[in-house]
């Protein structure tokens, strides 16, 4: 997703209710996507990967949702916690690109209230 | 999980003057490593790629004769900003890789750099 000059969007849920971040991504030949979060002043950190061979894929509290043809990829967290409060990143690995070279989206500031 | 450790943490520098940032894989070798710049509020951007033993790979618009990046073993690539003034100002992620293939990539913790 392009991010540049753009703000950062926020998603506010209640504490205990699902939250659901979206991501469209650009490059229709990335076949390898992740989802990282980012606390304030540390690094990303991984959350759950698909490849563009699955349209779901899940993992302890959180699936992520892969539609190819609208280039969408969703996450979804069940239960949001306060814990859960930060910024979601998903990234794609293009195709043909060097692994773990990823490009980013814009990111979403998830906020939980207790 | 693979470790990536980024030194220093935080760093203030004086406007003209260089600074080193260090990524280092702790528990397995990173054939290539990744610098990305990420200014508040705002996403990673790609600065430029590190592959052990050859020349960094800069994306479009970055400055390698700012951004000097050395990738001299499997498990250790420094980013040096050279004659830092208040605009590179910013907080720099390195990301760490050991296939050729799709793989995630591991990050360091970042480092927080002030140019006053």
């Amino acid at each position: 997703g392009e991010s540049v000059g753009l703000h950062l969007p926020t998603l506010s849920v209640q504490e205990g209710d699902n939250s659901i971040i979206n991501c469209a991504y650009s490059n229709s030949a990335s076949d390898y996507f992740i989802w990282y979060k980012q606390e304030s002043g540390k690094g990303p950190q991984f959350i759950i990967d698909i490849r563009s061979n699955m349209d779901k894929r899940q993992g302890q509290r959180v699936t992520v949702l892969l539609n190819k043809t609208v280039k969408h990829l969703s996450l979804q967290i069940a239960a949001t916690q306060p814990g859960d409060s930060a910024v979601y990143f998903c990234a794609e690995n293009g195709r043909g690109n060097q692994g773990g070279k990823l490009i980013f989206g814009q990111g979403t500031e998830l906020s939980v209230k207790p | 999980g693979a470790v990536v450790s980024q030194h220093p943490s935080r760093v203030i520098c004086k406007s003209g003057t260089s600074v080193k940032i260090e990524c280092r894989s702790l528990d397995f070798q990173a054939t290539t490593m990744f610098w990305y710049r990420q200014f508040p509020k705002k996403s990673l951007m790609l600065m430029a790629t590190s592959n052990e033993g050859s020349k960094a790979t800069y994306e479009q618009g970055v400055e390698k004769d700012k951004f000097l990046i050395n990738h001299a073993s499997l498990t250790l690539s420094t980013l040096t900003v050279t004659s830092a003034h208040p605009e590179d100002s910013s907080f720099y992620i390195c990301s760490a890789s050991w296939t050729g293939g799709d793989t995630e990539a591991f990050f360091g913790q970042g480092t927080r750099l002030t140019v006053v």
